[in-house]
Protein backbone atom coordinates (compact mmCIF):
# COMPACT_ATOMS: atom_id res chain seq x y z
CA UNK A 1 0.00 0.00 0.00
CA UNK A 2 1.03 3.56 -0.06
CA UNK A 3 3.37 5.16 2.60
CA UNK A 4 3.41 8.74 3.39
CA UNK A 5 3.69 10.97 0.97
CA UNK A 6 5.74 14.41 1.11
CA UNK A 7 5.63 17.34 -1.22
CA UNK A 8 8.28 19.01 -2.49
CA UNK A 9 10.98 16.39 -2.16
CA UNK A 10 13.44 19.32 -2.62
CA UNK A 11 12.66 23.28 -2.28
CA UNK A 12 14.88 26.20 -2.21
CA UNK A 13 14.01 29.25 -1.11
CA UNK A 14 15.29 32.65 -1.21
CA UNK A 15 15.59 34.07 3.01
CA UNK A 16 12.26 36.07 3.92
CA UNK A 17 10.14 33.93 2.12
CA UNK A 18 7.66 31.58 2.80
CA UNK A 19 7.02 28.46 2.40
CA UNK A 20 4.62 25.46 2.43
CA UNK A 21 5.59 21.76 2.83
CA UNK A 22 2.76 18.26 2.78
CA UNK A 23 2.03 15.65 4.03
CA UNK A 24 -0.06 12.85 2.79
CA UNK A 25 -0.15 10.26 5.48
CA UNK A 26 -1.13 6.63 5.35
CA UNK A 27 -4.71 6.02 4.83
CA UNK A 28 -6.73 5.25 8.00
CA UNK A 29 -3.47 7.03 10.66
CA UNK A 30 -4.89 8.69 12.87
CA UNK A 31 -1.44 10.61 14.61
CA UNK A 32 0.60 12.78 12.31
CA UNK A 33 4.21 13.83 13.46
CA UNK A 34 6.53 16.15 11.64
CA UNK A 35 10.14 16.32 12.55
CA UNK A 36 13.00 18.65 11.68
CA UNK A 37 16.49 16.99 10.62
CA UNK A 38 19.48 19.02 10.38
CA UNK A 39 22.78 17.89 8.93
CA UNK A 40 24.24 15.82 11.31
CA UNK A 41 21.65 15.55 14.19
CA UNK A 42 18.90 13.76 15.06
CA UNK A 43 15.31 14.45 14.48
CA UNK A 44 13.74 17.28 16.42
CA UNK A 45 9.96 16.76 16.94
CA UNK A 46 7.75 19.73 16.01
CA UNK A 47 4.53 18.99 16.38
CA UNK A 48 1.82 16.75 16.73
CA UNK A 49 -1.55 15.85 15.74
CA UNK A 50 -4.07 12.89 16.61
CA UNK A 51 -7.47 12.55 15.08
CA UNK A 52 -10.07 16.17 16.15
CA UNK A 53 -7.43 16.36 19.69
CA UNK A 54 -5.86 19.78 19.84
CA UNK A 55 -2.70 19.65 18.00
CA UNK A 56 0.67 19.28 20.66
CA UNK A 57 2.95 22.27 19.08
CA UNK A 58 5.46 22.21 22.10
CA UNK A 59 8.57 21.72 19.41
CA UNK A 60 7.70 24.42 17.06
CA UNK A 61 10.82 26.00 17.88
CA UNK A 62 9.41 29.86 16.91
CA UNK A 63 6.10 31.54 15.94
CA UNK A 64 7.22 31.56 12.38
CA UNK A 65 6.64 27.55 12.18
CA UNK A 66 2.79 26.49 11.92
CA UNK A 67 1.24 23.63 10.63
CA UNK A 68 -2.74 22.15 10.19
CA UNK A 69 -4.07 19.42 9.51
CA UNK A 70 -7.52 19.19 7.28
CA UNK A 71 -9.80 16.43 7.88
CA UNK A 72 -8.13 14.26 9.99
CA UNK A 73 -5.89 13.69 6.62
CA UNK A 74 -3.17 15.70 4.56
CA UNK A 75 -1.19 18.30 6.78
CA UNK A 76 0.73 21.48 5.88
CA UNK A 77 3.69 22.66 7.61
CA UNK A 78 4.30 26.16 6.92
CA UNK A 79 7.58 28.55 7.41
CA UNK A 80 7.26 31.94 7.19
CA UNK A 81 9.90 34.61 6.54
CA UNK A 82 12.47 31.36 6.42
CA UNK A 83 15.97 32.17 7.60
CA UNK A 84 18.79 30.35 7.16
CA UNK A 85 19.05 27.98 10.30
CA UNK A 86 15.66 26.37 8.73
CA UNK A 87 17.34 25.19 6.25
CA UNK A 88 17.17 21.27 6.95
CA UNK A 89 15.27 17.60 6.19
CA UNK A 90 11.42 17.83 7.23
CA UNK A 91 10.44 14.53 7.72
CA UNK A 92 6.81 13.55 8.33
CA UNK A 93 5.38 10.10 10.02
CA UNK A 94 2.18 8.40 10.78
CA UNK A 95 0.76 6.16 12.97
CA UNK A 96 -2.42 3.78 13.17
CA UNK A 97 -3.26 5.63 15.99
CA UNK A 98 -1.70 7.63 19.07
CA UNK A 99 0.64 6.52 21.11
CA UNK A 100 4.73 6.23 21.10
CA UNK A 101 4.53 2.05 20.86
CA UNK A 102 2.45 2.29 17.74
CA UNK A 103 5.18 2.34 14.94
CA UNK A 104 5.35 5.65 12.93
CA UNK A 105 5.95 5.80 9.34
CA UNK A 106 7.71 8.36 7.82
CA UNK A 107 8.20 9.85 4.35
CA UNK A 108 11.25 10.71 2.79
CA UNK A 109 11.22 14.31 3.88
CA UNK A 110 11.25 17.41 2.02
CA UNK A 111 15.00 18.74 2.03
CA UNK A 112 14.63 22.67 2.59
CA UNK A 113 17.50 24.85 1.66
CA UNK A 114 17.25 28.18 2.53
CA UNK A 115 19.65 30.88 0.48
CA UNK B 1 19.84 19.51 26.08
CA UNK B 2 20.28 16.22 24.37
CA UNK B 3 17.92 13.90 25.96
CA UNK B 4 19.46 10.90 24.60
CA UNK B 5 23.36 10.39 23.91
CA UNK B 6 24.66 8.47 20.84
CA UNK B 7 27.86 7.03 20.05
CA UNK B 8 29.74 6.43 18.15
CA UNK B 9 28.77 8.94 15.79
CA UNK B 10 30.48 6.94 12.57
CA UNK B 11 31.34 2.90 12.21
CA UNK B 12 33.35 0.99 9.92
CA UNK B 13 33.07 -2.78 10.36
CA UNK B 14 33.59 -5.96 8.16
CA UNK B 15 31.35 -8.10 6.38
CA UNK B 16 30.40 -10.66 9.17
CA UNK B 17 31.78 -8.80 11.73
CA UNK B 18 29.28 -7.65 14.99
CA UNK B 19 28.27 -3.85 14.99
CA UNK B 20 27.56 -2.34 17.89
CA UNK B 21 25.93 1.12 18.84
CA UNK B 22 25.22 2.52 21.99
CA UNK B 23 22.43 5.15 23.60
CA UNK B 24 22.16 6.81 27.16
CA UNK B 25 19.36 8.47 28.77
CA UNK B 26 18.36 10.25 31.65
CA UNK B 27 15.10 10.64 32.08
CA UNK B 28 14.13 7.87 34.37
CA UNK B 29 10.62 8.49 33.13
CA UNK B 30 11.17 6.88 30.19
CA UNK B 31 9.72 3.29 29.09
CA UNK B 32 10.22 2.80 25.48
CA UNK B 33 13.15 2.06 23.35
CA UNK B 34 12.91 2.01 19.49
CA UNK B 35 15.81 1.99 17.08
CA UNK B 36 15.58 3.46 13.51
CA UNK B 37 17.38 2.55 10.42
CA UNK B 38 17.52 5.01 7.68
CA UNK B 39 19.10 4.91 4.07
CA UNK B 40 20.34 8.16 2.25
CA UNK B 41 17.34 9.99 1.21
CA UNK B 42 15.01 8.42 2.58
CA UNK B 43 12.92 8.29 5.93
CA UNK B 44 13.66 6.28 9.06
CA UNK B 45 12.27 3.37 9.15
CA UNK B 46 11.51 1.44 12.73
CA UNK B 47 13.92 -1.78 12.83
CA UNK B 48 13.18 -2.93 16.51
CA UNK B 49 11.97 -1.67 20.05
CA UNK B 50 11.97 -2.98 23.42
CA UNK B 51 10.76 -1.94 27.16
CA UNK B 52 12.05 -1.77 30.14
CA UNK B 53 10.23 -4.61 31.61
CA UNK B 54 13.08 -7.14 29.27
CA UNK B 55 16.71 -7.21 29.13
CA UNK B 56 17.20 -7.96 25.49
CA UNK B 57 15.21 -8.59 22.01
CA UNK B 58 16.13 -10.30 19.28
CA UNK B 59 14.79 -9.93 16.02
CA UNK B 60 17.00 -11.78 13.17
CA UNK B 61 20.35 -10.44 13.40
CA UNK B 62 19.52 -7.66 15.31
CA UNK B 63 19.35 -7.15 19.10
CA UNK B 64 18.84 -4.27 22.07
CA UNK B 65 20.35 -4.66 25.27
CA UNK B 66 18.96 -2.91 27.51
CA UNK B 67 20.59 -2.05 31.21
CA UNK B 68 17.94 -0.19 33.20
CA UNK B 69 20.36 0.94 36.40
CA UNK B 70 22.45 2.40 33.73
CA UNK B 71 20.12 4.16 31.78
CA UNK B 72 22.22 2.41 28.69
CA UNK B 73 20.88 0.24 25.75
CA UNK B 74 22.75 -0.88 23.03
CA UNK B 75 21.60 -2.07 19.12
CA UNK B 76 23.92 -5.30 17.93
CA UNK B 77 24.23 -6.47 14.40
CA UNK B 78 25.38 -9.55 14.22
CA UNK B 79 27.01 -10.71 11.07
CA UNK B 80 26.63 -7.43 9.39
CA UNK B 81 25.98 -7.27 6.05
CA UNK B 82 27.11 -4.29 3.35
CA UNK B 83 23.50 -4.03 3.20
CA UNK B 84 22.91 -2.66 6.18
CA UNK B 85 25.17 0.25 5.56
CA UNK B 86 22.76 2.94 6.48
CA UNK B 87 22.21 5.48 9.89
CA UNK B 88 20.85 4.48 13.14
CA UNK B 89 19.07 6.26 15.25
CA UNK B 90 17.92 5.27 18.84
CA UNK B 91 15.26 6.59 20.24
CA UNK B 92 13.21 7.06 23.99
CA UNK B 93 10.16 8.11 25.27
CA UNK B 94 7.44 7.73 27.64
CA UNK B 95 4.39 5.66 26.18
CA UNK B 96 2.29 7.81 27.80
CA UNK B 97 1.96 11.02 28.32
CA UNK B 98 4.06 12.29 25.88
CA UNK B 99 3.64 12.62 22.17
CA UNK B 100 7.41 12.66 20.44
CA UNK B 101 10.01 10.54 20.75
CA UNK B 102 13.31 11.92 22.15
CA UNK B 103 16.25 10.69 19.11
CA UNK B 104 19.55 10.51 19.56
CA UNK B 105 21.99 12.02 16.87
CA UNK B 106 22.42 9.21 14.62
CA UNK B 107 25.55 6.78 13.53
CA UNK B 108 26.03 6.20 10.36
CA UNK B 109 27.42 2.40 9.93
CA UNK B 110 29.47 1.50 7.12
CA UNK B 111 30.01 -2.53 6.35
CA UNK B 112 32.83 -3.13 4.47
CA UNK B 113 32.12 -6.13 1.39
Amino acid sequence: GAGVSQSPSNKVTEKGKDVELRCDPISGHTALYWYRQSLGQGLEFLIYFQGNSAPDKSGLPSDRFSAERTGGSVSTLTIQRTQQEDSAVYLCASSLAGGLDQPQHFGDGTRLSIL
Amino acid sequence: QQQVKQSPQSLIVQKGGISIINCAYENTAFDYFPWYQQFPGKGPALLIAIRPDVSEKKEGRFTISFNKSAKQFSLHIMDSQPGDSATYFCAASKQTGANNLFFGTGTRLTVIP
